[in-house]
């Protein structure tokens, strides 16, 4: 149980355009989600954290106009980088927490090129 | 608010080694501690995690790690390591999961 998934596994854009990432929660309902940034060789950082119903809660330096969180549903959230620009390349992972809070759940992860 | 240090960016072990993977926290109050394990191009997988209770936590694919409130610690230890063993691995705390913070991560490498 407690499975995650992200579409797409990967995705390739021009600059300038917009590509949407989907989270969903397969077997539970997540009433917080979150999204993740990992450079290579590098840590997660959050990015923002999401309830079901509500607007994200970016953290400091997080373009909020950029990068568009939805979470319309408690099974799936949305991410939408907004005209991408190549330093947006990265890999995006999401999390999913139900109602056991001291646990997270996560994606297999996106990886965002951005040509 | 919570940070965490990962001792070790890279530790190389031969198969059948021990192998033990360092985490500092630093916290003004309670927080549960957690290890993850990324295969490349994957998501994180959790390996076990401390809550309360007992300070010895034993988790999946043989790995086990003891919490230590004194020294602010969490060390991951396996006896006995395997090639598939190797990954990425990443300490990581909570005061109440709704705020995790990762560790910088260590590389684990398992030679032949």
């Amino acid at each position: 149980g407690a499975v995650v998934s992200q579409h797409p596994s990967w995705v390739i854009c021009k600059s300038g355009t917009s590509v949407k990432i989907e989270c969903r929660s397969l077997d539970f309902q997540a009433t917080t989600m979150f999204w993740y940034r990992q450079f290579p060789k590098q840590s997660l950082m959050l990015m923002a954290t999401s309830n079901e119903g509500s607007k994200a809660t970016y953290e400091q330096g997080v373009e909020k106009d950029k990068f568009l969180i939805n979470h319309a549903s408690l099974t799936l959230s949305t991410l939408t980088v907004t005209s991408a620009h190549p330093e947006d390349s990265s890999f995006y992972i999401c999390s999913a927490s139900g109602r056991r809070a001291y646990e997270q759940y996560f994606g297999p992860g996106t990886r965002l090129t951005v040509t | 608010a919570q940070s965490v240090t990962q001792l070790d960016s890279q530790v190389p072990v031969f198969e059948e080694a021990p192998v033990e993977l360092r985490c500092n926290y630093s916290s003004s109050v309670s927080v549960y501690l957690f290890w993850y394990v990324q295969y490349p191009n994957q998501g994180l997988q959790l390996l076990l995690k401390y809550l309360s209770g007992s300070t010895l936590v034993k988790g999946i694919n043989g790995f086990e790690a003891e919490f230590n409130k004194s020294q602010t610690s969490f060390h991951l230890r396996k006896p006995s390591v395997h090639i598939s063993d190797t990954a990425e691995y990443f300490c990581a705390v909570s005061p109440n999961n709704n705020d995790m913070r990762f560790g910088a991560g260590t590389r684990l490498t398992v030679k032949p």
